[in-house]
């Protein structure tokens, strides 16, 4: 079955830098593309960009550039997602979401990590 | 970027009644939408993808709606496991962006 598993809870200071994995089991893991989103405590949904494990390619929102960086490793078909320079409002739960249709272009997600809470406090 | 509103942010109804969720695109975006289920503290399930296919698994009776920029998700008969935000989400083109949740509860 479809598994993605995410990396524990991370207390980090604002300033520091945060990479948060999800290891990914029970399909072809290039063939799907990686998205993560993010849900801040009591708020909605929010996209921050994709990666295509088969290409490479990665698409981010317009947000998080310059700050974000999504990459996979195929041979242990694990996604990673680092966030620079976190701030206070950077505090939010972090999912990994694998594309429901394929690794071309960002769709919309069938299977969920089980999110990694990410605080940003000093 | 492609804005999503939903409405109602919330809503309240009885056991058995139709249930319509609506979201708008700021632009047309085809069919490319989704709709998600969250359930209070759990990951968000998708219900429906394409606008209108029901993703496998998902009860008959939920339902979807629409094209270019008018979508409804629909609850024929609420039951009391559907109490969750639903969201929509566009996938037209990068940025994704979700809609802002509506809150469904029973009366």
């Amino acid at each position: 079955q479809v598994q993605l598993v995410q990396s524990g809870d991370e207390v980090k200071e604002p300033g520091a830098s945060v990479k948060v994995s999800c290891k990914a089991s029970g399909y072809t893991f290039a063939s799907y593309g990686i998205s993560w989103v993010r849900q801040a405590p009591g708020q909605g949904l929010e996209w921050m960009g994709w990666i295509s494990p088969y290409i490479g390619n990665t698409k981010y929102a317009q947000k998080f550039q310059g700050r974000v960086a999504m990459t996979t490793d195929t041979s242990t078909t694990t996604a990673y997602m680092e966030l620079k320079s976190l701030r206070s409002d950077d505090t939010a739960v972090y999912y990994c979401a694998r594309d429901h249709t394929g690794w071309v272009v960002p769709t919309g997600f069938d299977y969920w990590g089980q999110g990694t809470l990410v605080t940003a406090s000093s | 970027d492609i804005q999503m509103t939903q409405s109602p942010s919330s809503l309240s109804a009885s056991v058995g009644d139709r249930v319509t969720i609506t979201c708008r695109a700021s632009q047309g975006i085809s069919h490319y939408l989704t709709w998600y289920q969250q359930k209070p503290g759990k990951v968000p399930k998708l219900l429906i993808y394409a606008a209108s296919t029901l993703q496998s698994g998902v009860p008959s009776r939920f339902s979807g709606s629409g094209s270019g920029t008018d979508f409804t998700l629909t609850i024929s008969s609420l039951q009391p496991d559907d109490v969750a935000t639903y969201y929509c989400q566009h996938y037209d083109s990068a940025p994704l962006t979700f809609g802002g949740g509506t809150t469904v509860e029973i009366k």
